[in-house]
């Protein structure tokens, strides 16, 4: 079963700093890998999906890295900003067996910027 | 463009009773799905729908959960009776067809049993 582990769980930083977020994951077969984002109460947000033949994506100040062959993600954020407080998510859609196409989820870096 | 409509957003019942949630999906979705998200938790599928049909539900605790996709369109989630242990986040998500498509989410329905 595709197990999907997010480090830190939380991580607190001063307005402007750049941070990097990071997720694992044991299966290698997947289709693709999304990072999320969820503010408190509220359903989550798609920031940037990766395709497994791809290495990266980038938007705006967001940019993620996927090394499938090693199982592991990373989504920097460059200047941070306190409005970029939120919990992260990824997840991983896995590509063989019983679970085809099932997403995984880790369970997230809480994050905050604090001014 | 509308985003994925749920409801209601927020739930509270007793123990036994049954719960029903409503999930419209973005126009042109034929997937849709519905997670469970406990406090601290990612979301964990509970079944997904290819059109009308639900072809990964092995997630959905049958004996008191189901869910039907009538038209392909909209879903309903539904609990019955509802036990202490399913207060939770329920959110509905959908996407295109294909594995290679990313998925949209709801705002989510806060359950709570007492």
């Amino acid at each position: 079963k595709q197990e999907v582990t997010q480090i830190p769980a939380a991580l607190s930083v001063p307005e402007g700093e750049n941070l990097v977020l990071n997720c694992s994951f044991t299966d290698s077969a997947i289709y693709n890998l999304q990072w999320f984002r969820q503010d408190p109460g509220k359903g989550l947000t798609s920031l940037l999906l990766i395709q497994s033949s791809q290495r990266e994506q980038t938007s705006g100040r967001l940019n993620a890295s996927l090394d499938k062959s090693s199982g592991r993600s990373t989504l920097y954020i460059a200047a941070s900003q306190p409005g970029d407080s939120a919990t992260y998510l990824c997840a991983v859609k896995a590509a063989r067996g019983s679970t085809l196409g099932r997403l995984y989820f880790g369970r997230g870096t809480q994050l905050t910027v604090w001014p | 463009e509308a985003g994925v409509v749920q409801s209601p957003r927020y739930k509270i019942i007793e123990k036994k009773q049954p719960v029903a949630f409503w999930c419209n999906p973005i126009s042109g979705h034929n997937t849709l799905y519905w997670y469970r998200q406990n406090l601290g938790q990612g979301p964990e599928l509970l079944i997904r729908y290819e059109n009308e049909e639900a072809v990964d539900d092995s997630q959905l605790p049958k004996d008191r959960f189901s869910a039907e996709r009538l038209k392909g369109v909209d879903s309903t989630l539904k609990i019955q009776p509802a036990e202490l242990g399913d207060s939770a986040v329920y959110l509905c998500a959908s996407s295109l067809g294909g594995d290679t498509y990313e998925q949209y989410f709801g705002p989510g329905t806060r359950l709570t049993v007492t």
